[in-house]
C-alpha cells in the first residue's frame, strides 16, 4: 500500500510569500492519481489540482502543482490572506478503487 | 451550481445504527460515481465507500467493511450510507463527494479525484 507523507507539518508565512508543499508517495505512482485540496476550519475541503498539474475549475493561477513518480509538490507563488488553511495531498489507487489522503500540512499566518 | 448536502448524523450509541443522506443537485447525478469521506475531529480525511454510477462496483475501507452499506437512488439523486454496529472511532464529519471520470491515459477513464464535496453531517458515538 503507497502511502503519502507531507511535509512540512505546520508551515508559518506571511501573505505575498511564495510557498512549496511536499508530499512524498512510498512508492512511484501515475501523476494522473495525484490531487490537493485546500480545507479551512469548518469548511469541506475543496479540490485545487488533479492529475498533478491541472488546476481545477475557479482555481486561481497562483496555486500550481508538479511533481512525478514519488515526489509532487504544491506551489502557491503569492500568499493571499485567504490562502491559510490546511492542505491535503491525495492519490488515487485502483485496485481497489479507493482515495488515500496525506496527513496533511497546515499554512498558518505567521 | 453543483450542490451536495448531507443530512442524518446525530448522537449514537455504542453498537448503534444510523443512515447518512446526502442530496444532489446541479448536475446529472445517475453519470457520476459518488464517495463518502470522513474526518475525525482535529484529524485528517479517510475515505470510507465508494459507489459507481449503476451502483455496479462499490467498494469499502478496511474499517468500515461489513458495517457499512453505501447506496444510491438515482430517480431521486440521493445518495445514503448505512452504518451499523457503530463504535467510538466512528466519530467524525462525514462528506459526501462525487468523483467525475478523468482520462488517465491508454483509453481508460477513472475516477482518480473529487471534485465537489458536501458540507457534512456529524455523527457522534457515545455512551
Amino acid at each position: 500500500e503507497i502511502v503519502l507523507t507531507q511535509s512540512p507539518g505546520t508551515l508559518s508565512l506571511s501573505p505575498g510569500e511564495r510557498v512549496t508543499l511536499s508530499c512524498r508517495a512510498s512508492q512511484s505512482l501515475s501523476s494522473s492519481y495525484l490531487s490537493w485540496y485546500q480545507q479551512k476550519p469548518g469548511q469541506a475541503p475543496r479540490l485545487l489540482i488533479y492529475g498533478a498539474s491541472s488546476r481545477a475549475t475557479g482555481i486561481p493561477d497562483r496555486f500550481s502543482g508538479s511533481g512525478s513518480g514519488t515526489d509532487f509538490t504544491l506551489t502557491i507563488s503569492r500568499l493571499e490572506p485567504e490562502d491559510f488553511a490546511v492542505y491535503y495531498c491525495q492519490k488515487y489507487g485502483s485496485s481497489p478503487p479507493m482515495y488515500t489522503f496525506g496527513q496533511g500540512t497546515k499554512l498558518e499566518i505567521k | 451550481e453543483v450542490q451536495l448536502v448531507e443530512s442524518g448524523g446525530g448522537l449514537v450509541q455504542p453498537g448503534g445504527s444510523l443512515r447518512l443522506s446526502c442530496a444532489a443537485s446541479g448536475f446529472t447525478f445517475s453519470t457520476y460515481t459518488m464517495n463518502w469521506v470522513r474526518q475525525a475531529p482535529g484529524g485528517g480525511l479517510e475515505w470510507v465507500s465508494y459507489i459507481t454510477s449503476s451502483s455496479r462496483t462499490i467498494y469499502y475501507a478496511d474499517s468500515v467493511k461489513g458495517r457499512f452499506t453505501i447506496s444510491r437512488d438515482n430517480a431521486n439523486n440521493s445518495l445514503y450510507l448505512q452504518m451499523n454496529s457503530l463504535r467510538d472511532e466512528d466519530t467524525a464529519m462525514y462528506y459526501c463527494a462525487r468523483a467525475p471520470d478523468f482520462y488517465v491515459g491508454s483509453g481508460y477513464y477513472l475516477s482518480v479525484y473529487l471534485d465537489f464535496w458536501g458540507r457534512g453531517t456529524l455523527l457522534t458515538v457515545s455512551s
